[in-house]
């Protein structure tokens, strides 16, 4: 069965400062691979997926992911972190099951200091 | 446009006692539907999905149950609640071939 680990469970970033958030699945074919943002006491917002092709792919908000096969990795990153960005982020992944059944690692907390 | 109401959005009950969150579509036909439940620290939880009326599969071994009355409606029922059932449900839909999950704004839940 597929898996996915977060490794951070906070992050602080300066505003404006550059953003990486970590994120290795577990699956032994190529999965499909997503990240999702939750705004405090709301529900989850896609950001960006990735089912094929280009392996660095662009999502909403300026962000960015690029899947790295032998790492087994699919790494968020943002150039320069705004205040909104505060926020939590989930990495998913789906496999065998198709769509049906996404399995979320345990997130990552970004606080954006001034 | 697709949508997805779930309400309550805050629910404060005593141990014991029965539950019923409601979650509801609209836009879409036939969309799978899920029923999450989120912890501090512990990520998302399927806890339910649905892949048309009546057909409910169960993640996790628990204390509640779904139900699928109607194609765009699904509802998580328990009839006793435990302390360990507090949490913020989500529910979520997935359109036909989309890959992308769209989530309700959850239900905070509150067992004392």
């Amino acid at each position: 069965a597929q898996s996915v680990t977060q490794p951070d469970i906070h992050i602080t970033v300066s505003e404006g400062a550059s953003l990486e958030l970590r994120c290795n699945y577990s699956y032994g074919a190529t999965p499909y691979l997503f990240w999702y943002v939750q705004s405090p006491g709301q529900g989850l917002q896609l950001l960006l997926k990735y089912f094929s092709g280009d392996t660095l792919v662009q999502g909403i908000k300026g962000f960015e992911a690029e899947f790295k096969r032998s790492q087994s990795s699919f790494n968020l990153r943002k150039p320069s972190v705004h205040w909104s960005d505060a926020a939590e982020y989930f990495c998913a992944v789906a496999g065998n099951t198709g769509f049906q059944k996404l399995v979320f690692g345990t997130g990552t907390r970004l606080l954006v200091s001034p | 446009s697709q949508t997805i109401h779930q309400w309550p959005a805050t629910l404060v009950q005593p141990v014991g006692s029965p539950l019923s969150l409601e979650c509801t579509v609209e836009g879409t036909s036939n969309p799978n539907l899920y029923w999450y439940r989120q912890a501090a620290g512990r990520g998302l939880q399927l806890l339910f999905y649905s892949v048309g009326i009546g057909q409910i599969s169960s993640e996790v071994p628990q204390n509640l149950s779904a139900s699928r009355p109607q194609d765009r409606q699904f509802i998580l029922s328990s009839k006793k609640l435990l302390l360990s059932d507090s949490g913020f449900y989500l529910c979520a839909f997935l359109p036909a071939n989309t890959g992308e999950l769209f989530f309700g704004e959850g239900s905070r839940l509150t067992v004392l």
